[in-house]
């Protein structure tokens, strides 16, 4: 069955200091992957979107994330955290079903604080 | 332009109650998921409709879950005989054909 890991579940850094949010998922076939951002009292946000082609891809907000089917992980980075990245971070992979349509699975997300 | 929007953003019911969850997805967007955020965790996929046939409804939890989107536009979440179990936020998605989905603000459930 499809999975997606957040190993991490909460993580503090300083404010400019460089993030990176760990993602590992299990899927059959080459995966659909996304990162979304949720910020207290609001839904979810996409900062970016892995399909196909170039496995370094970039998202708003200044962020990156690195698709690596060898280790199965899609990790999102920042090279410099603002007070205001301070959310909870999903990621997701979309499961193709026989219908023709994507359902996503997500982690269970890791929570960001940034220290001033 | 206008997003995902949701309605009403806050719900407190009496446990045993009757409960209705509005989504209007982004204008011309087919697909339109529901999902289930507990607390502290992930969304959780509860059904999908195409247009205004639900192809999908593998993740309701309950025969008291219950969704429509009669007119494939907007979508309503009904909840019956609500329990304690049920509090979550909802969250609705809509996206044009198999492409990236675009949530709403979601809608906060507490039953008493």
């Amino acid at each position: 069955a499809q999975s997606v890991t957040q190993p991490d579940i909460h993580i503090t850094v300083s404010e400019g200091a460089s993030l990176e949010l760990r993602c590992n998922y299990s899927y059959g076939a080459t995966p659909y992957l996304f990162w979304y951002v949720q910020s207290p009292g609001q839904g979810l946000q996409l900062l970016l979107k892995y399909f196909s082609g170039d496995t370094l891809v970039q998202g708003i907000k200044g962020f990156e994330a690195e698709f690596k089917r060898s280790q199965s992980s899609f990790n999102l980075r920042k090279p410099s955290v603002h007070w205001s990245d301070a959310a909870e971070y999903f990621c997701a992979v979309a499961s193709l079903v026989s219908g023709g349509y994507n359902k996503l699975i997500f982690g269970a997300g890791t929570r960001l604080a940034v220290h001033p | 332009g206008a997003g995902v929007s949701q309605s009403p953003r806050y719900k407190v019911a009496k446990r045993g109650q009757d409960v209705a969850l509005r989504c209007d997805p982004i204008s011309g967007h087919v697909s339109l998921f529901w999902y289930q955020q507990a607390l502290g965790q992930g969304p959780e996929f509860l059904t999908y409709f195409q247009n205004e046939a639900q192809l999908d409804k593998s993740g309701l939890p309950s025969d008291r879950f219950f969704a429509e989107r009669p007119e494939g536009s907007v979508s309503t979440l009904k909840i019956q005989r609500t329990q304690q179990e049920d509090s979550a936020v909802y969250l609705c998605a809509s996206s044009p054909q198999q492409e990236t989905q675009y949530f709403g603000p979601g809608t906060r459930l507490l039953v008493l």
